[in-house]
């Protein structure tokens, strides 16, 4: 049972433009996302996060978006450069400020920025 | 570099074996979470350790156990080791803020069982 799903497996972006990332999940009772960048043999590093209670979340150049009522969340990046090229993972967790907020990832999207 | 540290890097072991896998969290968290990232899949739970007591297990076969130290901490042992278990390990550190939980990862320990 997938309940956090990233459909794109894959995605091309030139240089300067806008990435969009996209991730669904099933279980309405996530109320904390986070998305995470990968590169090959490296742990996952946190990008940036948001809470149920908010539906937009901005750090630099990454911005992420949250539509509960689809149980959608998607990852801007602008402009996105050739550093950002990686898997991306959205994640998802309960109950936020205690201590069983074990990670559910997506499967993950592998983003190539061309320059 | 997150903080969360982990050791070795690298490991090649043969079928039946038994490994552990070592991790440090950062200064000052309290909770270890370790993930496994085969090839076919992503990343899965395994399991959870809070200043030194087991709080959620996931996917965990029951050849694999894990523990937390008074110092924090955490190994993953795993035991009568098989093919399929060659895959990336990670453990993660967290941090609580009044929005929520993020963990961060260590760089993983990469396990290879022939």
């Amino acid at each position: 049972d997938q309940q956090v799903k990233q459909n794109s497996p894959s995605l091309s972006v030139q240089e300067g433009r806008i990435s969009i990332l996209n991730c669904d999940y099933t279980n309405s009772m996530f109320d904390y996302f986070l998305w995470y960048k990968k590169y090959p043999a490296e742990g996952p590093t946190f990008l940036i996060s948001i809470s149920s209670i908010k539906d937009k979340n901005e750090d630099g150049r990454f911005t992420v978006f949250l539509n509960k009522s689809a149980k959608h969340l998607s990852l801007h990046i602008v402009p996105s450069q050739p550093g950002d090229s990686a898997v991306y993972f959205c994640a998802a967790s309960l109950a936020g400020g205690t201590s069983y907020g074990k990670l559910t990832f997506g499967q993950g999207t592998i983003l190539t920025v061309h320059p | 570099d997150s903080g969360v540290t982990q050791t070795p890097k690298h490991l090649i072991t043969a079928t039946g074996q038994r490994v552990t896998l070592r991790c440090s969290p950062r200064s000052g968290d309290l909770s270890v979470y370790w993930y496994q990232q085969s090839l076919d899949q992503g990343l899965q739970f395994l399991i959870q350790y809070y200043n030194g007591e087991e709080r959620a297990k996931g996917n965990i076969l029951e050849r694999f156990s894990a523990q937390q130290f008074p110092d924090l901490h955490s190994e993953l042992n795993l035991s009568s080791l098989e093919l399929g278990d060659s895959a990336l390990y990670f453990c993660a550190s967290s941090v609580y803020s009044q929005k929520g939980e993020t963990q961060y990862f260590g760089p993983g320990t990469r396990l290879l069982v022939l």
